[in-house]
């Protein structure tokens, strides 16, 4: 029973090239987000979309295009890689609302290596 | 800017005793604080949550404190056993920021028998 699921675990290709990360959960939650782990561990956030809008959009370059076809789905797709695109990316979703606790669930992460 | 500071030193500790992990930020408002654990090739997991008007929170083994006049939270592992080892983050929302989190870089824990 996955609750959040990225496709895929591992991506490695070349500079220049483009490429998509795909993200689903099951839990019913309104609101997903992209985070960026670096080899320094540091989780920053990327995007947020709640029920299919954009909610939050970092300082990320705009070769970065998330897409939500449906409030269960996240995709992240980056256009022209560079070496420095290379990290781990997580998708989260939660349920925000002043009575809910906002615990944010965290899918297995796409590790993506830039050649 | 906003700063969120964690023991950036593995923290080694021998079965049985109590971890204390320390969580500091600056220029920052949280309406609350969240601990997260994560291990290696995985996502983190949500611990536990502590808001601005709590002092203290308890989940099993787990203690958080939140001292918002120090801009502080303490997460402690009690009686820590090994499979307590693993990377633990701390996560601060701010009250103009609904569903936006920010951590630091987390501080891996070592448990040994």
């Amino acid at each position: 029973d996955t609750a959040v699921s990225q496709t895929p675990k591992y991506l490695v290709t070349q500079m220049g090239n483009d490429k998509s990360i795909k993200c689903e959960q099951n839990l019913g939650h309104d609101t997903m987000y992209w985070y960026k782990q670096d080899s320094k561990k540091f989780l920053k956030i990327m995007f947020s979309y709640n029920n299919k809008e954009l909610i939050i959009n970092e300082t990320v370059p705009n070769r970065f295009s998330p897409k939500s076809p449906d409030k269960a789905h996240l995709n992240l797709h980056i256009n022209s890689l560079e070496l420095g695109d290379s990290a781990v990316y997580f998708c989260a979703s939660s349920q925000p609302g002043t009575t809910s606790t906002n615990e944010q669930f965290f899918g297995p992460g796409t590790r993506l290596t830039v050649l | 800017s906003q700063k969120i500071e964690q023991n950036s030193e593995a923290l080694n500790i021998q079965e049985g005793k109590t971890a204390t992990l320390t969580c500091n930020y600056t220029n920052y408002s949280p309406a609350y604080l969240q601990w997260y654990r994560q291990d290696p090739g995985r996502g983190p997991v949500f611990l536990l949550l502590i808001r601005e008007n709590e002092k203290e929170k308890r989940k099993e083994r787990l203690k958080v404190t939140f001292d918002t006049t120090l801009k502080q939270s303490l997460f402690h592992i009690t009686a820590s056993q090994p499979a307590d080892s693993a990377t633990y983050l701390c996560a601060l929302d701010g009250t103009d920021s609904w569903g936006k989190l920010q951590f630091g870089a987390g501080t891996q824990v070592v448990v040994t028998p």
